[in-house]
């Protein structure tokens, strides 16, 4: 099955300054890629995703990009802000099979003022 | 609409005793899935509910796991004989057939097994 590596674990970066985070996966037939946002106590929430017929998607502040050939892809975000900090996840799946998502480990970002 | 509800949001239980989990999708969602995410870890999926299709169970991690769902509506997640290692958060989402990869997800029940 899918096996989704990420990282960094924790990443602390000053307000204003961009963070990025990388995810890898196993699985070449994934086409799916969607990065999640959890605050502390609180649910899931997508911010963005990406389709495998695409290389890069921008949505404000945040874009992520996807090589399909090293099945690796990554979430930017630029000029963060306080309240960036959370925990993201991204994950993958085959929407051909099943959309059933296979989640990295999480990226705990801390913005500090 | 509303969104993705979960009860209880808090259940403590003791070692051995059965648990009943709830989730309601939002409706008209066909697919559901239940997650299972442990402190300061990822999402672990147990279970995938499509429609009338048999569910996907290949992430549950044990026998004493079990999932119902009738139709495209509320999911009920049963855990037998609980042990220590069975607290954490579970998560469940679902997805319309619009736009059926966006998982929406509902604020989770957290169980704690003394």
């Amino acid at each position: 099955g899918e096996n989704v590596e990420q990282h960094p674990s924790t990443l602390s970066v000053q307000e204003g300054d961009s963070a990025v985070i990388k995810c890898t996966y196993s699985d070449s037939a994934s086409n799916y890629f969607p990065w999640y946002k959890q605050e502390l106590g609180k649910r899931p929430q997508l911010i963005i995703d990406i389709r495998s017929n695409v290389g890069e998607k921008k949505d404000q502040r945040i874009a992520v990009t996807l090589n399909k050939t090293a099945k690796h892809f990554s979430l930017h975000i630029t000029e963060t802000q306080p309240e960036d900090s959370a925990v993201y996840f991204c994950a993958a799946s085959n929407t051909g099979t099943a959309s059933k998502l296979t989640f990295g480990t999480g990226t705990r970002l801390q913005v500090t003022l | 609409g509303a969104g993705v509800s979960q009860s209880p949001s808090n259940k403590v239980t003791e070692k051995g005793k059965d648990v009943e989990l709830r989730c309601d999708p939002i409706s008209g969602h066909t697919a559901l899935y239940w997650y299972r995410q442990r402190l300061g870890q990822g999402l672990e999926f147990l279970i995938y509910f499509q429609g009338n299709s048999a569910p996907d169970k290949s992430g549950l991690p044990s026998d004493r796991f079990s999932a119902e769902r009738t139709g495209e509506s509320v999911s009920t997640l049963t855990i037998q004989r609980t042990q220590q290692e069975d607290s954490a958060v579970y998560l469940c989402a679902s997805t319309s057939r619009d736009t059926k990869e966006t998982q929406y997800f509902g604020p989770g029940t957290r169980l704690l097994v003394l």
